[in-house]
């Protein structure tokens, strides 16, 4: 049984970094092709990726927020920890961590999210 | 960077009713397209990869379609438990995911 939790603060005053771990279980992220994502929600706005760690330690990160993020594992935890520097109010959300079961046998990139958390949500405020 | 549309916004549908979706990209993303469902208070629920194959315990009433930069996702006959946020996402053009806006499927 696959299940992902997201953990971390959640209220962190403006200017600060958040740090946030996702602890899986039922995988393990050393398997070839398994990748593991964090994606976060704005109330009531759209999903938007962040983040992507594989299993050999391949980074990839939102071009819009790369200079902010960095996401690293811990394989004998079973833990993904995602960093988000100088905070701000719009970065309020609800963050999930993802897996990815395989890289896309066509386009050798990796694929869709079929096991999510159940989020955490933080709030940005002084 | 792809951008996926989704329309409508919002689609009210009766119960028992067929409810069509739609979601479209800026570029070709071939069959790299995911469909998820999101319920309030939920994390999303994958439903369709590949734009047409059901994802582990999917119900058949819930079918997807398209290639290129037109996918739809078709619920045959809705039950109670679908009126839901339905969201698109593209995996094909990496190293950057990208999700539609949504698409509120509501109760009529």
């Amino acid at each position: 049984q696959v299940t992902l939790r997201e953990s971390g603060p959640a209220l962190v005053k403006p200017t600060q970094t958040l740090t946030l771990t996702c602890t899986f279980s039922g995988f393990s992220l050393s398997t070839s092709g398994m990748c593991v994502s964090w994606v976060r929600q704005p109330p009531g706005k759209a999903l938007e990726w962040l983040a992507l760690i594989d299993w050999d330690d391949d980074k990839y990160y939102s071009t819009s927020l790369k200079t902010r993020l960095t996401i690293s594992k811990d394989t004998s935890k079973n833990q993904v920890v995602l960093t988000m520097t100088n905070m701000d109010p719009v970065d309020t959300a609800t963050y999930y961590c993802a897996r990815s079961p395989n890289y896309d046998i066509l386009t050798g990139y990796p694929s869709f999210f079929d096991y999510w958390g159940q989020g955490t949500l933080v709030t940005v405020s002084s | 960077e792809i951008v996926m549309t989704q329309s409508p916004a919002t689609l009210s549908v009766s119960p028992g009713e067929r409810a069509t979706l739609s979601c479209r990209a800026s570029q070709s993303v071939s069959s790299n397209l995911a469909w998820y469902q999101q319920k309030p208070g939920q994390a999303p629920r994958l439903l369709i990869y590949g734009a047409s194959t059901r994802a582990t315990g999917i119900p058949a009433r819930f079918s997807g379609s398209g290639s290129g930069t037109e996918f739809t996702l078709t619920i045959s006959s809705l039950q109670s438990e679908d009126f839901a946020v339905y969201y698109c996402q593209q995996y094909n053009n990496w190293p950057l995911y990208t999700f539609g806006q949504g698409t509120k499927l509501e109760i009529k």
